[in-house]
C-alpha cells in the first residue's frame, strides 16, 4: 500500500520557471490538502479539494494553481515561480468519515527558485 | 479564523526527562485536535488525536488532553528517549474538513 505519493522530491527552479507538482493517494481519500512547510512557519494550507471537481483556497493560495484530475490525484502548479516560493511542499490526503479523521502525507517536495 | 500556537522551541531534554510542548487553539464549532510528528527527511505522522471536549489521546507514552475551558492540548510525555528526537506539530480539524497547523516545536533528547 503505498499511501500518498509525491513527485519530484527535489527540484531547483530559475525565476520565472513554470512546474507541477504531482500527488496521487491510493486510499480512496475524498479530501486531498497541499501545503508549504516554512522554518518558523510550519504547515500552510495552500489548496485542497473536498472531493472529486471541487478545490479551495487555503490560507497562501497567491501563485498556485491546483488541479483535482480524478479521486486519486490532485497537482499543484507553479505558473512563474518566484524566490519566495522556496519551500518545502507536502501533499496530504483524508477519509473524512466519523473518527477517521486524520491526515496522510507524503514524502515531500523541496523546491529551489533561484 | 481558526488557528493554533504551540510552544516555540528548540527544546533539548536529558534522557528520561518530563516533556511538555504547550498547545492552544483557536476555532468556532467543535474542532478534532491532534499532535503530528516529523522525523528528519519525511512528511508527518499522527501521533495522536482527541475528538471532543475531555478526550485523552495517546500513543507511545505520548499523552494529550483535549481542554475546550482553556482551549488547550498539550502534549506530555514522562520519560523521553533519544528516539523521541522530532519535530512535533499541533493541529486542528474545523467542521469545514480544513487542518490547521502551529508552527512546530524541535525537540532534541540527548543521552
Amino acid at each position: 500500500n503505498a499511501g500518498v505519493t509525491q513527485t519530484p522530491k527535489f527540484q531547483v527552479l530559475k525565476t520565472g520557471q513554470s512546474m507541477t507538482l504531482q500527488c496521487a493517494q491510493d486510499m480512496n481519500h475524498n479530501s486531498m490538502y497541499w501545503y508549504r512547510q516554512d522554518p518558523g512557519m510550519g504547515l500552510r494550507l495552500i489548496y485542497y479539494s473536498a472531493s472529486e471537481g471541487t478545490t479551495d483556497k487555503g490560507e497562501v493560495p497567491n501563485g498556485y494553481n491546483v488541479s483535482r484530475l480524478n479521486k486519486r490525484e490532485f497537482s499543484l502548479r507553479l505558473e512563474s515561480a518566484a524566490p519566495s516560493q522556496t519551500s518545502v511542499y507536502f501533499c496530504a490526503s483524508s477519509k473524512d468519515d466519523r473518527g477517521e479523521e486524520k491526515l496522510f502525507f507524503g514524502s515531500g517536495t523541496q523546491l529551489s527558485v533561484l | 479564523g481558526d488557528s493554533v500556537t504551540q510552544m516555540e522551541g528548540p527544546v533539548t531534554l536529558s534522557e528520561e526527562a518530563f516533556l511538555t510542548i504547550n498547545c492552544t487553539y483557536t476555532a468556532t464549532g467543535y474542532p478534532s485536535l491532534f499532535w503530528y510528528v516529523q522525523y528528519p527527511g519525511e512528511g508527518l505522522q499522527l501521533l495522536l488525536k482527541a475528538t471532543k471536549a475531555d478526550d485523552k489521546g495517546s500513543n507511545k507514552g505520548f499523552e494529550a488532553t483535549y481542554r475546550k475551558e482553556t482551549t488547550s492540548f498539550h502534549l506530555e510525555k514522562g520519560s523521553v528517549q533519544v528516539s523521541d528526537s522530532a519535530v512535533y506539530f499541533c493541529a486542528l480539524r474545523n467542521t469545514g474538513n480544513q487542518f490547521y497547523f502551529g508552527t512546530g516545536t524541535s525537540l532534541t533528547v540527548i543521552p
